[in-house]
């Protein structure tokens, strides 16, 4: 079993729609959550992280953990054009100093 | 400067030939990770820092491969024989602390070795 799992899609939206991406995880003493953005043939940047059980937004972005079901998501509200990308979830137990990436999911927004 | 730097952004090889990529982190960022990415792939762990120790080696794929980092900040990563399925993005993060902490990427190094 992988450590973080992502569905690769892709994903299609219209824009102006709402998308949903998530992330499953394997490790329950995982503590610390990040969703990073990966345009084509870029590095990844963070969008948002995520610590506690719940709803966390910045923007158009919300994050949404559930530890007890160990899932993780992301909703880009009023989705754009240039939200095409690849959405990569990344898991760190805080034990340890390594973080698990899953293989992203790729988004395309629908002009 | 501002982010994290790699340099070169490519590298063109020949199959055998060593080649050494370098990692300029954050300034004041003490965790530095390489990362490993193949064409449509996810991350690959390969080594983390904290200051100049690499307490985690776990990730890297043969004794082929090295990193080292010096003075707390540049780190190489040495990649001796290499072999075609060594081509890929090999990307650098830093990240101000240690557990939990968001980490942020350099541009990559696009390697090919043919």
């Amino acid at each position: 079993q992988k450590e973080v799992e992502q569905n690769s899609g892709p994903l299609s939206v219209p824009e102006g729609a709402i998308a949903s991406l998530n992330c499953t995880y394997s490790d329950r003493v995982s503590q610390s959550f990040f969703w990073y953005r990966q345009y084509s043939g870029k590095s990844p940047e963070l969008i948002m992280s995520i610590y506690s059980n719940g709803d966390k937004e910045d923007g158009r972005f919300t994050a949404q953990l559930n530890k007890a079901s160990q899932y993780v998501s992301l909703l880009i509200r009023d989705s754009q054009p240039s939200d095409s990308a690849t959405y990569l979830c990344a898991v760190n137990r805080n034990t340890g100093n390594q973080f698990y990436f899953g293989t992203g999911t790729s988004l395309t927004v629908i002009p | 400067g501002a982010g994290v730097s790699q340099s070169p952004s490519n590298k063109v090889t020949e199959k055998g030939k060593d080649v050494e990529l370098r990692c300029d982190p954050i300034s004041g960022h003490t965790a530095l990770y390489w990362y490993r990415q193949s064409l449509g792939q996810g991350l690959e762990f390969l080594i983390y820092f904290q200051g100049n120790s690499a307490p985690d080696k776990s990730g890297l794929p043969s004794d082929r491969f090295s990193a080292e980092r010096t003075g707390g900040s540049v780190s190489t990563l040495t990649i001796q024989r290499t072999q075609q399925e060594d081509s890929a993005v090999y990307l650098c993060a830093s990240s101000f602390g240690t557990s939990g902490i968001e980490q942020f990427f350099g541009p990559g190094t696009r390697l090919t070795v043919l």
